[in-house]
């Protein structure tokens, strides 16, 4: 079964508007972290920002927040003030306790002018 | 600077050779691992690693060895690769395999 799941294979903002980037996560754990990486064209991976499941607030990292919703199960991302260099593929991830880092399939945000 | 290598960043072999992709890392991390990356798949983990001459398989470890002689350094062998094995790899590594992991620059292997 898939463990993460990213709804949104692409994504258009328009430059200087917020976005939410959304991810559902399946697990029975009690203990996890959940992960948003950025890809760039140029193809490295880059951490974003981090939430632990026993974190009580929403990680925030500059311009970048994590929308946790635990009884959901989602932790959607959410970028304020969009600029052009936000336009790169965005994975979600998770690992669970004594487990694998297991990524979503991505979604692609283009950042338009 | 803190970071994770990766060698070569691009490679073209044809089936059945026998390639290397090298892995290291200067932050002292405990764990490392390997991921593919294919288009509407994600990452998959194929290999990764505690602790020195500790691996265990990932999700995708057909066709693929490890090695983890030294703490800063993860090999990634294909003993005879296959035209399937042609995607993005990734080496990563974090301190103890709970937190963040910081991954390689990635390389593109195309396997004719």
């Amino acid at each position: 079964a898939q463990k993460i799941t990213q709804t949104q294979p692409g994504m258009f903002v328009q430059e200087k508007e917020a976005v939410t980037l959304d991810c559902t996560y399946d697990t029975s754990d009690p203990s996890y972290g959940l992960f948003w990486y950025k890809q760039p064209s140029s193809g490295e991976m880059i951490f974003l920002i981090y939430q632990g499941s026993y974190d009580q607030q929403n990680a925030t990292e500059g311009r970048y927040s994590l929308n946790f919703q635990k009884a959901r199960k989602s932790a959607n991302l959410v970028i304020s003030a969009s600029q052009l260099g936000d336009s790169a593929m965005y994975f979600c991830a998770m690992r669970e306790e004594g487990d694998d880092m297991r990524f979503g399939a991505g979604t692609r945000l283009t950042v338009k002018p | 600077e803190a970071q994770v290598t990766q060698n070569p960043r691009y490679l073209i072999t044809v089936t059945g050779k026998k390639l290397t992709v090298t892995c290291s890392q200067n932050m002292n991390h405990e764990y490392m691992s390997w991921y593919r990356q294919d288009p509407g798949l994600g990452l998959r983990q194929i290999y990764y690693s505690m602790n020195v001459e500790v691996t265990d398989k990932g999700d995708v470890p057909e066709g693929y060895k490890v090695s983890r002689k030294e703490k800063r350094n993860f090999p990634l062998i294909l003993e005879s690769p296959s035209p399937n094995q042609t995607s993005l790899y990734f080496c990563a590594s974090s301190l103890d395999g709970q937190e963040t992991q910081y991954f390689g620059p990635g390389t593109r292997l195309l396997v004719l």
